[in-house]
């Protein structure tokens, strides 16, 4: 069974400049996750996607991060402008929701601003 | 809310020696737990889960954690540990009704030869 894929694994970028981040879930997977893990900290939840509507995003920073799921598979994170505290590794993961809220989670996108 | 502790954050045993990590959580309901590893550089991957039943559940790597609704808790335990284990362990809690799963913020395990 394919895993959680996302991409790219690595990103440096300067300040103020903008970046995107993809994910393609587990098949059949209804709930879609974006954590960011700061180094030496646990995975902080930023947005909770059912299908293609999202169920949390409190924790989201919305005024530089979006989110989107496009037809309740694929999902895109963007940073703009992104600052030097963005600085994480960011997290996609699946669940099969409601019925198993077990999470599978993919390598991460290293992010470095500088 | 939901919310997790890991009241340790850093813990060196020798190898050979049992383990226990200690996880506290705060949920309305039942709850979903959760203990996942990640290896420095690594994504994270799942030990064990508990959903409902024995309290007492079994995972890979010969880890094993206990449910305690009294208490909260779902500490994680090995009887005997490998240098292998050295590693970042997240206890996490989630529930139904697409409940989020929120992590704690970890405990880090050192091993001594």
């Amino acid at each position: 069974e394919a895993g959680v894929a996302q991409s790219p694994r690595y990103k440096i970028i300067e300040k103020r400049q903008s970046v995107a981040f993809w994910c393609n879930p587990i098949s059949g997977h209804a709930t879609l996750y974006w954590y960011q893990q700061i180094l030496g900290q646990g995975p902080k939840l930023l947005i909770q996607f059912q299908n293609n509507g999202v169920v949390d995003d409190s924790q989201l920073p919305k005024d530089r991060f979006s989110a989107e799921r496009l037809k309740g598979v694929d999902s895109t994170l963007k940073i703009q402008p992104a600052k030097l505290e963005d600085s994480a590794v960011y997290l996609c993961a699946s669940s099969f929701g409601d019925r198993d809220p077990e999470a599978f989670f993919g390598q991460g996108t290293r992010l470095t601003v500088v | 809310a939901q919310s997790v502790t890991q009241p340790d954050i850093h813990i060196t045993v020798s190898e050979g020696a049992s383990l226990e990590l200690r996880c506290n959580y705060s949920y309305g309901a039942t709850p979903y737990l959760f203990w996942y590893v990640q290896s420095p550089g690594q994504g994270l991957q799942l030990l064990l889960k508990y959903f409902s039943g024995d309290t007492l559940v079994q995972g890979i790597k010969g880890f094993e954690a206990e449910f305690k609704r009294s208490q909260s808790s779902f500490n994680l335990r090995k009887p005997s540990v490998h240098w292998s284990d050295a590693a970042e362990y997240f206890c996490a809690v989630g529930g139904t009704s697409y409940d989020k799963v929120i992590f704690g913020p970890g405990t880090s395990l050192s091993v001594i030869p």
